[in-house]
């Protein structure tokens, strides 16, 4: 089974700012997936990015880039030029082949407010 | 993608009593999945809603408590029975698309209240 950590409850910029989310997983599988997903105060679940474990290269989305650093097991997020829109909370999470084909495992959350 | 709907999209319940809550594809998909999200918490994965088939539980629900359907690929529904508080929650279904079975993208949720 995996876990997923974000061990920063709230988190705040200026609009405009640079700002990372942090998230530390672990996972004893060889093949699995990382993603940030954003839920607004509209509840609607909204992926963000995705990365594979599988590629160095780190995935970028328009302002949204991940920094992941498999031997730390480690998958930040930074969004930069942050927008109002931006505001939400972020959950990190992972799924993995083999027995837990399929589950998706979630970070407790990470609640990032920008400031106008 | 795919355009994902659920209904109702909030619902206030009294104890003792069930709600049914459907999510509608607007194409076929491979899998479908019921997840559960209880007030300030992050998201729970209750079972793989299997098409033609019972449904398959994660660790700590059963069938009695969320009985899953899945007649057809592009819909599903969950039934919250014999209702508590501790049911208020909001409850996602999700489904992948396509051959990119690790990605999942999800509806909008279904804001219960038990009171």
């Amino acid at each position: 089974a995996q876990t997923v950590t974000q061990s920063q409850p709230e988190m705040s910029v200026q609009e405009a700012e640079t700002v990372t989310l942090s998230c530390t997983y672990d996972t004893s599988e060889s093949d699995y997936y990382l993603f940030w997903y954003k839920q607004p105060p509209s509840r609607q679940m909204i992926l963000v990015i995705r990365q594979e474990a599988y590629k160095q290269q780190n995935a970028t989305e328009n302002r949204f880039s991940v920094n992941f650093q498999k031997a730390a097991k480690s998958f930040s997020l930074k969004i930069s030029d942050s927008q109002l829109g931006d505001a939400a909370m972020y959950f990190c999470a992972c799924i993995t082949g083999g027995t837990s084909y399929g589950k998706l495992t979630f970070g407790q959350g990470t609640i990032l407010t920008v400031h106008p | 993608s795919a355009v994902i709907s659920q209904k109702p999209s909030r619902d206030i319940c009294q104890r003792g009593t069930s709600l049914t809550i459907q999510c509608q594809v607007d194409s076929q998909v491979t899998m479908m999945f019921w997840y559960r999200q209880q007030p300030g918490q992050s998201l729970t994965l209750i079972a793989t809603a299997n098409q033609g088939s019972e449904a398959t539980y994660e660790s700590g629900f059963v069938i009695d408590k969320f009985p899953i359907s899945r007649p057809n690929l592009t819909f599903s529904t969950l039934t919250v029975s014999n209702m508590s508080p501790e049911d208020s929650s909001i409850y996602l279904c999700s489904v992948v698309v396509g051959l990119s079975t690790d990605t999942q993208y999800f509806g909008p949720g279904t804001r219960l209240t038990v009171l």
